[in-house]
């Protein structure tokens, strides 16, 4: 049982450029979760599905993307990064939305955007 | 607004003292509560949660949690602390409102153990 992968695990990218956060969990978590970690800030949610084919904002959406193809994938897109950007990705999954359900994160994303 | 706060961003103490980490919460009804921890370099994962029944949690490692309905509290403790558990530790809620439910996490106090 992996729980809860993220690909890559550090990423630089420049400014204008795109890229795709993977995430993958394998315990048949119908909600899955996107966060940033910014110091002092706590965890803040960008986006979140709470199936397939279903997705919402969060908090901090603007510059991300996501999609929910099937039920073990949940990626996250940079339309066109800023630095801004540069902050410490979750994804997190859980049975559901939130009540007596933890959440099962994964080991995160360290992107810097220049 | 319904909110998590944890008193201090930084909290020290010495190998073998006791370790009280503090989180209030602000919502009109009694939420379900969580602690999270989070090694360097590493995800959150859950500690210990309070959701009905008995007010005293335990948790992994150790740690315990008291919920106090009269005080919006949840705080964190442990009686003895080893070097291990030095982390950044996270309060989390989850609200019912507006008809879904909402995870709020705190900011998270680092926990420093001195030899």
């Amino acid at each position: 049982n992996a729980g809860v992968t993220q690909t890559p695990k550090f990423q630089v990218l420049k400014t204008g450029q795109s890229m795709t956060l993977q995430c993958a969990q394998d315990m048949n978590h119908e909600y899955m979760s996107w966060y940033r970690q910014d110091p002092g800030m706590g965890l803040r949610l960008i986006h979140y599905s709470v199936g397939a084919g279903i997705t919402d904002q969060g908090e901090v959406p603007n510059g991300y993307n996501v999609s929910r193809s099937t039920t073990e994938d949940f990626p996250l897109r940079l339309l066109s990064a800023a630095p801004s950007q540069t902050s410490v990705y979750f994804c997190a999954s859980s049975w559901g939305a939130g009540g007596t359900y933890e959440q099962y994160f994964g080991p995160g994303t360290r992107l810097t955007v220049t | 607004a319904q909110s998590v706060t944890q008193l201090g961003s930084h909290v020290s103490v010495s190998e073998g003292a006791l370790v009280l980490l503090r989180c209030n919460y602000s919502s009109s009804v009694p939420p379900y509560l969580f602690w999270y921890v989070q090694y360097p370099n590493q995800g959150l994962q859950l500690l210990l949660k309070y959701t009905t029944g008995a007010t005293l949690v335990k948790g992994i490692n150790g740690f315990e949690a008291e919920f106090k309905k009269s005080e919006t509290s949840f705080h964190l403790t442990k009686p003895s602390a080893h070097m291990s558990d030095a982390a950044e530790y996270f309060c989390a809620v989850s609200l019912y409102t507006s008809g879904t439910y909402k995870y709020i996490f705190g900011t998270g106090t680092r926990l420093k153990v001195l030899a």
